[in-house]
């Protein structure tokens, strides 16, 4: 049973826009949330961490967590090309340093 | 890639031959992950260290086992691979300075095909 779910989009947004990226969890319990960022052919490397709840801004990356609705969210504001890559959402497994992987949003910001 | 590099990076070999992957780490983190990364299922966790000689297994240990008899070092060993085990795998690490909030840092990976 799947713990993270994210959509798998392709997500497409023009440059310039905003891109919101979800990410739903089943564990009420869960205290905090990592995104990475996944170029093609590359290693994830991190991107925003979140542990409380409301936002956090980072540049232009945000994320909102609302742990009511058991959802973490990832905004991206003034989309470059360079953001192009697959964005993955991840929660930390019952209190252990284990991290359980959404299966990650692909998205692809147009010139 | 926070001082993480695993070898080989690129491995072609047949069904039924094993195979070792190797992670080593400069940082000296206590965990170490071996992730595997396949289309439509994403990271899934295959093994885990908490220490030298301290392991347990993730969400698809079957066909795998490791050995971590140095802080540096996180062997990932697949007895006999099966075309199944064809993937990407990622080594990963953390300093586990509180339980749930340390992030893991990835290698760059190595590419693994089971003909």
């Amino acid at each position: 049973q799947k713990e993270v779910e994210q959509n798998s989009g392709p997500l497409s947004v023009p440059e310039g826009a905003i891109a919101s990226l979800n990410c739903t969890y089943s564990d009420r319990g869960s205290q905090s949330f990592f995104w990475y960022r996944q170029y093609s052919g590359k290693s994830p490397e991190l991107i925003m961490f979140i542990y409380s709840n409301g936002d956090k801004e980072d540049g232009r990356f945000t994320a909102q967590l609302n742990k009511a609705s058991q959802y973490v969210s990832l905004l991206i504001r003034d989309s470059q090309p360079s953001d192009s890559a697959t964005y993955l959402c991840a929660v930390p497994q019952g209190g252990s340093e284990k991290l359980v992987f959404g299966k990650g949003t692909k998205l692809t910001v147009n010139p | 890639d926070a001082g993480i590099t695993q070898s080989p990076r690129h491995k072609v070999t047949e069904t039924g031959t094993p195979v070792t992957l190797r992670c080593h780490q400069t940082e000296n983190h206590r965990y170490m992950y071996w992730y595997r990364q396949d289309p439509g299922h994403g990271l899934r966790l295959i093994h885990y260290s908490y220490g030298v000689k301290d392991t347990d297994k993730g969400e698809v240990s079957d066909g795998y086992s490791v050995s971590r008899s140095k802080t540096e070092d996180f062997l990932l060993t697949l007895e006999s691979a099966t075309s199944s085990q064809t993937s990407v795998y990622f080594c990963a690490i953390s300093e586990s300075l509180a339980i749930g909030t340390d992030t893991q840092y990835f290698g760059p990976g190595t590419r693994l095909t089971v003909l």
